[in-house]
């Protein structure tokens, strides 16, 4: 058991490019979370798979983000047409029941 | 809906020092509370967790007892080390409302330094 991996650790894009990130979750942990984390505050809650199924979204994912989780395992999130408010720090975290996640180390997406 | 607050930063202490960080929730239902802490340039770590009212979360020293009464999920350390600088977020996680979603809501976070 490797943790939660993610991938890359930091990206500096340009605005308006599309960017993509992956995670990894422990191997038996059907359950994965995407979080989003600005600077000063908690994380927010993103989006959530059951094994490769995307249950739930929250309003914060506008139409130009889009995850997938293809056979259940690693995830990729992608933002297309990168904004300026889309620097954060994005968290991947995975679980196997509701009393608790790992979380990876994130990966930190500049947008400038 | 459901949310938390917790006590506004940035706390500083010296080392050996008493902490006290204050989280209050507002949720329907009967939610798990968790504190995670948050060291620089890394991912959030779980330091401890009460899933039902009266239970006491322990881990490294650090304590927090889920009090339905006052709505409260307060973290205390009798004796604080300098590596226990970092950032703490007080959560809490939906299932209380039979969600079987697990999210978690999460306060601000508190930053914490100790010092020599």
């Amino acid at each position: 058991d490797t943790g939660v991996s993610q991938d890359p650790r930091h990206k500096i894009t340009k605005r308006g490019q599309n960017v993509t990130f992956r995670c990894d979750p422990i191997s038996e942990h059907n359950r994965l979370y995407w979080y989003r984390q600005t600077l000063g505050q908690g994380p927010e809650f993103l989006t959530y798979f059951q094994n490769e199924a995307q249950l739930e979204k929250s309003r914060l994912l506008s139409d130009r983000f889009s995850a997938e989780r293809p056979k259940g395992s690693f995830s990729t999130l992608e933002i297309q047409r990168t904004e300026q408010g889309d620097s954060a720090m994005y968290l991947c975290a995975s679980s196997l029941n509701l009393d608790g996640y790992t979380f990876g180390s994130g990966t930190r997406l500049t947008v400038v | 809906g459901d949310s938390v607050t917790q006590m506004e930063g940035p706390v500083t202490l010296s080392e050996e020092a008493f902490l006290t960080i204050n989280c209050t929730y507002t949720a329907t239902g009967y939610p798990s509370l968790f504190w995670y802490v948050q060291y620089p340039g890394e991912g959030l770590q779980l330091l401890l967790k009460a899933t039902k009212a009266d239970d006491k979360g322990s881990n490294k020293g650090f304590e927090a007892t889920y009090r339905k009464e006052t709505t409260s999920f307060h973290l205390e350390k009798g004796s604080v080390q300098v590596s226990d600088s970092a950032v703490y977020f007080c959560a809490l996680s939906d299932r209380g409302r039979g969600s079987t979603l697990g999210r978690l809501y999460f306060g601000r976070g508190t930053q914490l330094t100790v010092w020599p």
